[in-house]
């Protein structure tokens, strides 16, 4: 069992936008800015997407926003084309033993 | 342009040692944090280890006791050993650049393609 709460699935249409949550505790997402997220197309390494909760790193789309409210952190894909059908991982700095823990993925399919 | 290449065995007998080894080009490791993470088929990510360019450390506890994290800025490599490996082991080892935390928190912002592992007589 992952130690952040992310849905199995979510999904949407083209153009649509979906938004995919992430719940922690007190001892990692509600308590630090250090949130991440990754977009894991099949068969391939994750790609860095968010950090720092809302921040993306040069060359992610601007379609792609994060947010945090208490302990639970979300991503946002407005705009949804085909191409953004991947498995979406979060992250978090955790004060409780180990560095970073992560979700358990969702993956997002694009109807 | 930097970008990171994992290598070794993709079959290691249970109980041995399993060695992975991360090449990084295109770049100095100076300045950085290097870690591995991994991943069980048709499962989610979990965190290894990092180790700073110096040679400064840290775990997952729950594989301390069996993990080594080791750098050779010479060569520009860092490598993992992993001992006693049992099936629970197989996974796609993936190694990764970490930012200082003022600079992205505490993101993975480079990953290597991956390397499956598998655990097996």
């Amino acid at each position: 069992q992952s130690a952040l709460t992310q849905p199995p699935s979510v999904s949407g249409s083209p153009g649509q936008s979906v938004t995919i949550s992430c719940t922690g505790t007190s001892s990692d997402v509600g308590s630090y800015n250090r949130v991440s997220w990754y977009q894991q197309p099949p068969g391939t390494a994750p790609k860095l997407m968010i950090y720092e909760v809302s921040n993306r790193p040069s060359g992610v789309p601007d379609r792609f926003s994060g947010s945090k409210s208490g302990n639970t952190a979300s991503l946002t894909i407005s705009g949804l084309q085909a191409e953004d059908e991947a498995d979406y991982y979060c992250s978090s700095y955790t004060s409780s033993g180990t560095y970073v823990v992560f979700g358990g993925g969702t993956k997002l399919t694009v109807l | 342009q930097v970008q990171l290449q994992e290598s070794g065995p993709g079959l290691v007998n249970p109980w041995e040692t399993l060695s992975l080894t991360c090449t990084v080009s295109g770049g100095s490791m100076n300045s950085y944090y290097w870690g591995w993470i991994r991943q069980p088929p048709g499962r989610g990510l979990e965190w290894i280890a990092y180790i700073y360019y110096r040679g400064s450390t840290d775990y997952n506890p729950s594989l301390k006791t069996r993990v080594t994290i080791s750098v050779d800025t010479s060569k520009n490599q860092f490598s993992l050993k992993l001992r006693s490996v049992t099936a629970a082991d197989t996974a796609v080892y993936y190694c990764a650049r970490l930012p200082p935390t003022v600079t992205m928190g505490s993101a993975f912002d480079i990953w290597g393609q991956g390397t499956m592992v598998t655990v097996s007589s």
